[in-house]
């Protein structure tokens, strides 16, 4: 069985960093893109970026280009999310999730269970 | 960026009613490039079509997709109350991907 699970709940205050992780398993998990994707209440479902692990290319959408870094270590199954710098508008939930295909234009077949994160002072 | 309207934000319906929900796209996607997923109180999202009319594994037959130019359709032919959730469209034939912002399904 295909999962991706999530680290847990995080509060920062702004300007602090953080790291937030997604494990996955019952798969092969250097053949799959694995991406990230933003919810809030106000600007819905956004398409973050994605990772291929299996040789560390990653694509970033243009609106979080520079605002993120996402990485991968194969040797654990785990892809990362990062912020080194963080504004309260980075307050979301955030889920990684498995693209179905092994090609970049695939929908996203597996979700993990969301890691909510809150920014405030 | 591709911008997807969904239409209506909410739909309320008897159980065994039809919903129709729509997703209008502001360009063509290519390849019918087009998903929907069903997300639950306090879940993730989940697949439900893909290919704008292919049904993802495990999901029921009264659930399908449908396309007309950049216009896409998702029918639940009848609707039950395990499908009270929101539903949203996404492309991702150009990048980045793009979702709708949803279509909240209520039982009445």
């Amino acid at each position: 069985e295909v999962q991706l699970v999530q680290s847990g709940a995080e509060v920062r205050e702004p300007g602090e960093s953080l790291r937030i992780s997604c494990q996955g398993s019952g798969y092969s998990f250097t053949s799959y893109w694995i991406g990230w994707v933003r919810q809030t209440p106000g600007k819905g479902l956004e398409w973050m970026g994605v990772i291929y692990p299996g040789d560390s290319d990653i694509r970033y959408s243009p609106s979080f280009q520079g605002q993120v870094t996402i990485s991968a270590d194969k040797s654990i199954n785990t892809s990362y999310l990062q912020w080194s710098s963080l504004k309260a508008s980075d307050t979301a939930m955030y889920y990684c999730v498995r693209l179905f295909g092994v090609i970049l234009t695939s929908p996203f077949d597996h979700w993990g269970q969301g890691t909510p994160v809150t920014v405030s002072s | 960026d591709i911008v997807l309207t969904q239409s209506p934000a909410t739909l309320s319906l008897s159980p065994g009613e039809r919903a129709t929900l729509s997703c209008g796209a502001s360009q063509s996607i290519r390849r019918s490039y087009l998903a929907w997923y069903q997300q639950k109180p306090g879940l993730a999202p989940r697949l439900l079509i893909y290919d704008a009319s292919t049904r993802a594994t495990g999901i029921p037959d009264r659930f399908s997709g449908s396309e007309s130019g950049t216009d896409f359709t998702l029918t639940i032919s009848r609707v039950e109350p395990e499908d009270v959730a929101v539903y949203y469209c996404q492309q991702y034939g150009s990048s980045p991907g793009t979702f709708g912002q949803g279509t909240k399904v209520e039982i009445k």
